[in-house]
């Protein structure tokens, strides 16, 4: 069964603070992103990662980074948390383009809350 | 620009009825492909079918079928015979391999299935 963890299903943190969330696939995909869901919006893409050490800015990177040392894993950064960043983040994998007819493969979501 | 459009932000849908989701997209690339994905109230994004922009058949998946429509940009689902259970947030999607695959997402219709 393939999967793909979050570290956390909900996080609160206060404001000013750095924050990681950690994500892990499974299946050996090239590719894995990060986006962000909030109420009318869809699914945002803050960044992605098409290999090892290498990563894209999505549509909406301003105030978060990230790291993919491994290729099972692809972490996002808060550098430092502010309120307008409380929403559902969502980690997904997929195979790369030619292959990925399943599309992508999503995480359980992590809710997070900057107070 | 948004590259993805659902115009319908929420339905009501009676039990066993056939609902249509709209889903519009903008692309110029002649090689893409397109995902509709559910998220129940428990948040897991669940895949449901595939279109390629080059397949010649409409996708069915089960209850699921994807009404293509090339020259409009239009990939509408439609869930046959509504069941309880598929009162759920639905997302329009679509790949373009020139993105180093990356998933664009529409802003979700939410379907409620009444009794």
């Amino acid at each position: 069964d393939v999967k793909v963890t979050q570290s956390s299903r909900y996080l609160v943190k206060r404001t000013g603070e750095k924050v990681f969330l950690e994500c892990v696939q499974d299946m050996d995909h090239e590719n894995m992103f990060w986006y962000r869901q909030d109420p009318g919006l869809g699914l945002r893409l803050i960044y992605f990662s098409y290999d090892v050490k290498m990563k894209e800015k999505g549509d909406i990177p301003e105030g978060y980074s990230v790291s993919r040392e491994k290729k099972e894993r692809f972490s996002l950064i808060l550098e430092s948390a502010s309120t307008n960043q409380t929403s559902m983040y969502l980690c997904a994998s997929s195979a790369s383009s030619d292959r990925a007819t399943r599309g992508a493969f999503f995480g359980q979501g992590t809710r997070l809350t900057v107070v | 620009a948004q590259k993805i459009t659902q115009t319908q932000p929420g339905m009501f849908v009676q039990e066993k009825e056939a609902v249509t989701l709209d889903c519009t997209y903008d692309t110029s690339d002649p090689s893409y492909g397109l995902f509709w994905y559910k998220q129940p109230s428990s948040g897991e994004m669940i895949f449901l079918i595939y279109q390629g922009s080059y397949d010649q058949q409409n996708a069915t998946e089960g209850r699921y079928s994807l009404n293509f429509q090339k020259a409009r940009k239009s990939a509408n689902l439609v869930i046959s015979a509504s069941q309880l259970g598929d009162s759920a947030m639905y997302f329009c999607a679509m790949r373009e391999p020139d993105s180093w695959g990356k998933f664009q997402f529409g802003a979700g219709t939410q379907v409620v299935v009444t009794p």
